[in-house]
């Protein structure tokens, strides 16, 4: 069945440090895939997407590129702040075979000042 | 308007008691859903309605019951809770059901006492 897998976390970094969290899948057809974001007491946001192998999501600094052949969406930046400490969860949609709408575990990250 | 509005933000309900949820958005979106998540875990799908009607339900026990009275609104009617279902409630909706980004209210936190 379909799933998503994340590095498990927490992830500490101090500020201006690079992040990667790593995300990869398995899914039956052609999902697409998303990053959001979940900072404390909230629901969750958007933060990036991509609907097709190649394509690049990119917003506020972060990055992640659909790779099919390696089946990962690993989200990246180049320079983490104390404002980016949040939870992060990939997931993916599909709709090719019955509709599916599955959230990775989340990774939090905190980043010191 | 790109807001997805959910009240109460905060319930606190007996086992014998019976209350709704609510959620609401004027994005003119078609796909609105509801989650449950469950304290340092990732949304798990629970309902989700395309153009008003109930398109998946995922094996959700019959004390939770969704309704969808028009295309802007979405109940959740509780009823003979467990404590096991205290949780964040989450609704979310999309411009459709075909693999877009999903927008989330903040939630509502349930305790079942």
């Amino acid at each position: 069945g379909d799933s998503v897998t994340q590095m498990e976390g927490p992830v500490t970094l101090s500020e201006e440090a690079f992040l990667t969290i790593n995300c990869t899948y398995t899914a039956t057809g052609y999902p697409s895939l998303f990053w959001y974001v979940q900072y404390p007491g909230e629901g969750l946001q958007l933060l990036l997407k991509a609907t097709k192998a190649d394509d690049k999501g990119s917003n506020k600094g972060f990055e992640a590129t659909y790779r099919k052949e390696t089946t990962s969406f690993h989200l990246e930046k180049g320079s983490v702040q104390v404002s980016d400490s949040a939870v992060y969860f990939c997931a993916l949609t599909r709709n090719t075979g019955g509709f599916k709408t599955i959230f990775g575990a989340g990774t939090r990250l905190f980043v010191k000042a | 308007d790109t807001e997805v509005t959910q009240t109460p933000k905060h319930l606190v309900m007996g086992m014998t008691n019976k209350k709704s949820l609510k959620c609401e958005q004027h994005m003119g979106h078609r796909a609105m859903y509801w989650y449950k998540q469950k304290a340092k875990k990732p949304p798990e799908l629970m309902f989700v309605y395309s153009y008003e009607k109930l398109s998946i339900n995922e094996s959700v026990p019959s004390r939770f019951s969704p309704e969808c009275p028009n295309s802007s609104l979405l109940n959740l009617h509780l009823h003979a809770l467990q404590p096991e279902d205290s949780a964040l409630y989450l609704c979310a909706s999309s411009h459709d059901r075909l693999g877009n980004e999903q927008f989330f209210g903040p939630g509502t936190r349930l305790t079942v006492l």
